[in-house]
């Protein structure tokens, strides 16, 4: 199994200030179409996950720009250009290439 | 706007089985690729397993933990997902999640159908 790693696992945020979370995969996430298959969501408290960014940079609908993801390979990032309020809760990387495998999720909580 | 909305949790005994459904509006329910994926209280996300679209076989996988216990079917006239759950374990007590897949992840999720497997 492909196992996906997050961190850190915590991650206490200034309002107004760049976030940035890491994912590391046990082993390339290419596939053989070419596609790089690594996902990104968001979960409030008590909430369904949100995706916000598929194949690794690709914004979902409705995702505000200040999200942003990049990557290749086995090693990705999400970013927030400027943390609100709404944008704590728990971030997951997940990849699609291997099967589905989550990573362990990163909590953001403003300072 | 694509709605999924799932039911059919509830609290079970151990060894004892239970049947979810998904009923699916917003999109085109026939073509779609669906999964069920599943969070225990205060834990991280789990992949259960998935369906494809009938045009492209129909097939079913399942993750290691339910293969064999677990079974997902669609009913395309009902625009409808089912997850029959038998032989449940404690470890299988979480909020399941129907999940419609979209590039190679999951793009629409319901609000998620509580199932708890205790004596």
């Amino acid at each position: 199994d492909v196992v996906m790693t997050q961190s850190p696992l915590s991650l206490p945020v200034t309002l107004g200030q760049p976030a940035s979370i890491s994912c590391r995969s046990s082993q390339s996430l290419v596939y053989s179409d070419g596609n790089t298959y690594l996902n990104w969501f968001h979960q409030r408290p008590g909430q369904s996950p949100r995706r916000l960014i598929y194949k690794v940079s690709n914004r979902d609908s409705g995702v505000p720009d200040r999200f942003s993801g990049s990557g290749s390979g086995t090693d990705f990032t999400l970013k927030i250009s400027r943390v609100e309020a709404e944008d704590v809760g728990v971030y997951y990387c997940m990849q699609g290439t291997h099967w589905f495998t989550f990573g362990g999720g990163t909590k953001v909580e403003i300072k | 706007e694509v709605q999924l909305v799932e039911s059919g949790g509830d609290l079970v005994k151990p060894g004892g089985s239970l049947r979810l459904s998904c009923a699916a509006s917003g999109f085109t329910f026939t073509n779609a690729w669906m999964s069920w994926v599943r969070q225990a209280p205060g834990k991280g996300l789990e992949w259960v397993g998935r369906i494809i679209s009938k045009t492209a076989g129909g097939t079913t996988d399942y993750a290691a933990p339910v293969k064999g216990r677990f079974t997902i079917s669609r009913d395309d006239s009902k625009n409808t997902l089912y997850l029959q759950m038998n032989s449940l374990k404690t470890e299988d007590t979480a909020v399941y999640y129907c999940t419609r897949d979209l590039d190679g992840g999951y793009a629409s999720w319901g609000q998620g159908t509580l199932v708890t497997v205790s004596s």
